[in-house]
């Protein structure tokens, strides 16, 4: 079993509907996790972190996080094509040093 | 430009050649790490730096790779008798954090893609 899953898509969404990215960690002492965006090229970038159970939302994005079930996931509100990249799942055990990246899955947005 | 530099962005080299690669963190942040991502992968761990201290490295780096961070400031990725499998983008991170446990974010930079021959 891989450390972090996610389906690689390609997820593909009309825009102005709302993307849902999933992944599942396997180390269950993980505290912290992290959406990055990266688009075909470039580096990953940022776009929300999480460290406790619930809902976090920033702007468009929200993360969910259940611990008890060793999931994670982003949902994207109102689509865009500029959206469109691949979406990594990163999850760090407390304090420790390795951060594991899952494969990431690729959206599309179609306009 | 305030975030993390990488330097060459690109390298195009012979197999057996050595290559030398250069990462700048944000000039305040004491941890810097270094990935290697291949297409349709995410990125791996390979090592990992507290200040001047390299305190971990991945089972994936072989003895052909070596890291150092002189004064905890920038650090340089060598890697020697390059082979075709060492072909990748090879990103370099950086973040601020003291303690354990304490909230990270790692920033990366714009990577250095290796080409072997």
């Amino acid at each position: 079993q891989k450390e972090v899953e996610q389906n690689s898509g390609p997820l593909s969404v009309p825009e102005g509907a709302i993307a849902s990215l999933n992944c599942t960690y396997s180390d269950r002492v993980s505290q912290s996790f992290f959406w990055y965006r990266q688009y075909s090229g470039k580096s990953p970038e940022l776009i929300m972190s999480i460290y406790s159970n619930g809902d976090k939302e920033d702007g468009r994005f929200t993360a969910q996080l259940n611990k008890a079930s060793q999931y994670v996931s982003l949902l994207i509100r109102d689509s865009q094509p500029s959206d469109s990249a691949t979406y990594l799942c990163a999850v760090n055990s407390n304090g420790g040093f390795k951060t594991i990246f899952g494969a990431g899955t690729r959206l599309f947005v179609k306009a | 430009d305030t975030g993390v530099s990488q330097n060459p962005r690109h390298k195009i080299t012979k197999r057996g050649q050595n290559v030398t690669f250069r990462c700048d963190p944000i000039s305040e942040h004491n941890r810097l790490y270094w990935y290697r991502q291949t297409l349709g992968q995410g990125p791996e761990f390979l090592t990992y730096f507290q200040n001047e201290a390299q305190l971990e490295k991945s089972r994936l780096l072989s003895d052909r790779f070596s890291a150092e961070r002189p004064k905890g400031s920038f650090s340089t990725l060598e890697i020697q008798r390059t082979e075709q499998g060492d072909s990748a983008m090879y990103l370099c991170a950086s973040s601020l954090a003291w303690l354990a446990g304490v909230e990270e974010t790692q920033y990366f930079g714009p990577g250095t893609r290796l080409l072997v021959l």
